[in-house]
C-alpha cells in the first residue's frame, strides 16, 4: 500500500505571495491531519480533517487555511506569507479520528520563503 | 498546560549500549503517549506508544515506561545501533482528539 504522499516537495516563494500544498493520504485513511516543523518551534499541530470537516485548529493565524475532498485528499493554503512561514510542513493520515489511532506522517513539503 | 517536554535536546550513545530519552506532561487529560523517529529528508514514523493504563511497553529493542503519578514517560533503546541514529519525538493526545503535542526532539547518534 502506497503510503501518505505530499507535493510538492520543494517550494521557494517570495513575501506576500500564497502557496497551496497538497496531501494524499494512505489509501482509505479518512482522517488527516497537518503539522509545521521548524527547528525553534518544532512540530506543531495545525489542523485536522475526517469527512470533509475541520474537526480541530491549532494556535495559527488565520493566514493558515486547509480543506479535505470527498476522496479524503487536502490540501492547505498559507496566504500573505512571511519569512517565518518557512518550515517543512507535514501531512499525517490515519484510518479514523480519535486518540489512539496511529497517525502515518508522509515526506512533508519543504517550504522557503524569501 | 498543554506542553510536553522532552530531555536531552542531543544524545550520544556508543554501539551496543542504552539510549534513554525522558518526557514530561502537566495535562492530566493526555490518555496516549506515542514515539516518533525521524530520519534526515522524512517524515516522522511511529516507533511505539503506550496508554497511561499500563507502567510499561516493550517491542523489541525498544521499551516505554509510564510513571502516570510523575506525569513523566521514557524510551529506552537496548543494545542501540548506528542505524538508530535518527531525531526521536514524544507526542501526547487527549481522549478523543487527533490532534498529537510534541516533545522539542532529541537527536540521537550512536556511535559505532
Amino acid at each position: 500500500k502506497a503510503g501518505v504522499t505530499q507535493t510538492p516537495r520543494y517550494l521557494i516563494k517570495t513575501r506576500g505571495q500564497q502557496v497551496t500544498l497538497s496531501c494524499s493520504p494512505i489509501s482509505g485513511h479518512r482522517s488527516v491531519s497537518w503539522y509545521q516543523q521548524t527547528p525553534g518551534q518544532g512540530l506543531q499541530f495545525l489542523f485536522e480533517y475526517f469527512s470533509e470537516t475541520q474537526r480541530n485548529k491549532g494556535n495559527f493565524p488565520g493566514r493558515f487555511s486547509g480543506r479535505q475532498f470527498s476522496n479524503s485528499r487536502s490540501e492547505m493554503n498559507v496566504s500573505t506569507l512571511e519569512l517565518g512561514d518557512s518550515a517543512l510542513y507535514l501531512c499525517a493520515s490515519s484510518l479514523l479520528l480519535g486518540s489512539g489511532e496511529t497517525q502515518y506522517f508522509g515526506p512533508g513539503t519543504r517550504l522557503l520563503v524569501l | 498546560q498543554q506542553q510536553v517536554k522532552q530531555s536531552p535536546q542531543s544524545l550520544i550513545v556508543q554501539k551496543g549500549g542504552i539510549s534513554i530519552i525522558n518526557c514530561a506532561y502537566e495535562n492530566t487529560a493526555f490518555d496516549y503517549f506515542p514515539w516518533y523517529q525521524q530520519f534526515p529528508g522524512k517524515g516522522p514514523a511511529l516507533l511505539i506508544a503506550i496508554r497511561p493504563d499500563v507502567s510499561e511497553k516493550k517491542e523489541g529493542r525498544f521499551t516505554i515506561s509510564f510513571n502516570k503519578s510523575a506525569k513523566q514517560f521514557s524510551l529506552h533503546i537496548m543494545d542501540s545501533q548506528p542505524g538508530d541514529s535518527a531525531t526521536y519525538f514524544c507526542a501526547a493526545s487527549v481522549q478523543g482528539a487527533q490532534k498529537l503535542v510534541f516533545g522539542q526532539g532529541t537527536r540521537l547518534t550512536i556511535n559505532p
